[in-house]
């Protein structure tokens, strides 16, 4: 199994609610990313978990508030967005073998 | 200077054509590189990943990596038109540090 899932598919919020994008792999790896894509550009890394532990915080601001419940499992909690923030959210996971990408989620924030 | 470097493209060509996708980088620490391939609006699909120098091989997919020069390359032998993509290269230094992508090939095979 080298698939990582991601859910919703698309999720459109208002600027005042609160939600979640999940992410799981049960490939047992133990380095967990979300990253940010825009339209026509390379997705751009947001948080690193290693061990589940956040090793890595590329300056993203406070209303994306990433969690790691386990080592199969990462959150990423949204509140107060900005319409700017609309993009694919992807998350990944990594070994010796590759950084592997799931499908992403395509939030439009109204 | 950016740490990857690759032609945005876009890129067309014939049904069975071969191309070849490139990146250039500056950063001698990095030590695996990677090829994905990404459709419009999905996350990105790994298709070849390599260690240090040297050639790979996948089908119709060739992965070469040249260190001295801080160059690789992609290769797809027969193109499709469902090969019709965004290329991105990627590298890392060591597992799990300073993974960058490269901007991305915008890739059409024209039937």
């Amino acid at each position: 199994d080298t698939e990582v899932t991601q859910t919703p598919k698309h999720l459109v919020m208002g600027m005042t609610n609160k939600k979640s994008l999940k992410c799981e792999q049960h490939m047992g790896h133990r380095a967990m990313y979300w990253y940010k894509q825009k339209a026509k550009k390379p997705p751009e890394l947001m948080f690193v978990y290693s061990y589940e532990k956040l090793s890595i915080n590329e300056s993203v601001p406070s209303r994306f508030s990433p969690e790691c419940p386990n080592s199969s499992l990462l959150n990423l909690h949204l509140h107060a967005l900005q319409p700017e923030d609309s993009a694919l959210y992807l998350c990944a996971s990594s070994n010796r073998l590759g950084w592997f990408f799931g499908p992403g989620t395509r939030l439009t924030v109204l | 200077q950016k740490e990857v470097e690759q032609d945005p493209g876009p890129l067309s060509v014939p049904e069975g054509a071969i191309v070849s996708l490139n990146c250039t980088y500056s950063n001698s620490a990095f030590q695996y590189f990677m090829w994905y391939r990404q459709y419009s609006r999905k996350g990105p699909e790994l298709l070849m990943y390599t260690y240090s120098s040297g050639n790979k091989e996948d089908g119709r997919f060739t992965a070469q990596v040249d260190k001295s020069s801080k160059y690789i390359s992609l290769f797809i032998r027969d193109s499709q038109p469902s090969d019709s993509a965004t290329y991105l290269c990627a590298m890392s230094d060591n597992y799990g540090q300073n993974f960058v992508f490269g901007p991305g090939t915008r890739l059409s095979v024209l039937p």
